[in-house]
This record gives structure tokens, C-alpha cells and sequence, in this order.
């Protein structure tokens, strides 16, 4: 089986840095995606890591360490349209290009 | 170009009527996924299609669940016999390749239909 944890809920001003976690167990780890979604809407992919380290886009990072199972997704001069719940997903070998999710971290930026 | 659609948006059903969602994909994304939303949860995988291999069912909740694609186009989900748990969004996704590799191979979403069951 897999294991995703996230934190549930998290605060933060605009313009400040956030940081949200996301530790996963799982057999077979071969790759983990991070995706946006804003209330009422689709997901959207933001990053995806297969090796570790840190992966950049824009005013968004993606680290990943699978000794530790560990992701986070960083954000910088972070916006009000930022608020969004943030989802950790992992794809297993062997499964095909499925995901499983964890149960995202819903992100609330204040002035 | 068009992104994923689903219909209908919105339904709503009485307990124990059948219902069907229709996702029409990408073109050319040879695979397609359901995912299930509850209020306040993460998504749930259904159902995985790829070309025209078996789709992956491991994750349909019960044998009231089911779902169909043709070649790689259109995919509808059915749920018979609906209960009040079954209401959730229910979200399809697309993507270029249903195959594992080094490349992403991120998933595009749907709108999604969210389902009331009274």
C-alpha cells in the first residue's frame, strides 16, 4: 500500500516564502507530482521529481529526497491567487501512469 | 487546443437510480483516468485506460462501479445503484502516454462532475 501525508491546512502572507511538505511510503517509487487546485476547479500540474534534489520554475521549487520519502513544494513572493489547496501525488513502477494522492494541503495567503 | 470536458457538470439523483458521466479527452492522449473527489479529501483512483490494453480497475470502490472507453476517445463512468457515499466530483484526466518512464507524463484534468446523490 502507499502512504501520502501532507499537512491539512497552512497560512501565510503575500510576499513571504512557504514551504509545504509531503512524506509518502511506497514500494516501487517512480516519480512525484505536485498539482494546484484552486476551489471549485481542475488540478493543474505544477512539478514532478523522479531524482532528488531540487527541480525550479519560476517562483515555484520542488525538492525531493526518496531516502527519506520527502517532498516539498516551495513558494516565494507568494500572491492571494496562490491560495489553492497544493496536491502530493506519487506513481508506483509497474502501475502504469496512475497516481495516488495525498489529501492536499489547503494554503490560505493573507495581506 | 480543447482541453479535457466532462458532462454534466452537475447531477443530481434520487438514491438507487443509475447514473453515467462522459469524459471526452484530449485529442490524441492514448490514456484516461477517473478519480473520485470526496468534500474536503484527496482524489481516489478508479480506473486507468491505456490504448487498448485492459484498463487498470483496482481502485473502482464496487462492482456498482464500471466504466467504458472506446478506442482513445470518448469514456463514460457508470455507477448503478447510486448511495449517498457515491457523492463526490468525480474527475476525469488525460495524458500523451500511459506508459512509466523518466518523463513526467502529467495528467490533464477535467472540470469534473460533481454528483449529488439524495
Amino acid at each position: 500500500g502507499q502512504n501520502i501525508d501532507q499537512p491539512t491546512e497552512m497560512t501565510a502572507t503575500e510576499g513571504a516564502i512557504v514551504q509545504i511538505n509531503c512524506t509518502y511510503q511506497t514500494s516501487g517509487f517512480n516519480g512525484l507530482f505536485w498539482y494546484q487546485q484552486h476551489a471549485g476547479e481542475a488540478p493543474t500540474f505544477l512539478s514532478y521529481n523522479v531524482l532528488d534534489g531540487l527541480e525550479e520554475k519560476g517562483r515555484f521549487s520542488s525538492f525531493l529526497s526518496r531516502s527519506k520519502g520527502y517532498s516539498y513544494l516551495l513558494l516565494k513572493e507568494l500572491q492571494m491567487k496562490d491560495s489553492a489547496s497544493y496536491l502530493c501525488a506519487v506513481r508506483r513502477t509497474g502501475g502504469g501512469n496512475k497516481l495516488t494522492f495525498g489529501t492536499g494541503t489547503q494554503l490560505k495567503v493573507e495581506l | 487546443g480543447a482541453g479535457v470536458s466532462q458532462s454534466p457538470s452537475n447531477k443530481v439523483t434520487e438514491k438507487g437510480k443509475d447514473v453515467e458521466l462522459r469524459c471526452d479527452p484530449i485529442s490524441g492522449h492514448t490514456a484516461l483516468y477517473w478519480y473520485r473527489q470526496r468534500l474536503g479529501q484527496g482524489l481516489e483512483f478508479l480506473i486507468y485506460f491505456q490504448g487498448n490494453s485492459a484498463p487498470d480497475k483496482s481502485g473502482l470502490p464496487s462492482d456498482r462501479f464500471s466504466a467504458e472507453r472506446t478506442g482513445e476517445s470518448v469514456s463514460t463512468l457508470t455507477i448503478q445503484r447510486t448511495q449517498q457515499e457515491d457523492s463526490a466530483v468525480y474527475l476525469c484526466a488525460s495524458s500523451p502516454f500511459g506508459l512509466a518512464g523518466i518523463l513526467p507524463y502529467e495528467q490533464y484534468f477535467g472540470p469534473g462532475t460533481r454528483l449529488t446523490v439524495t
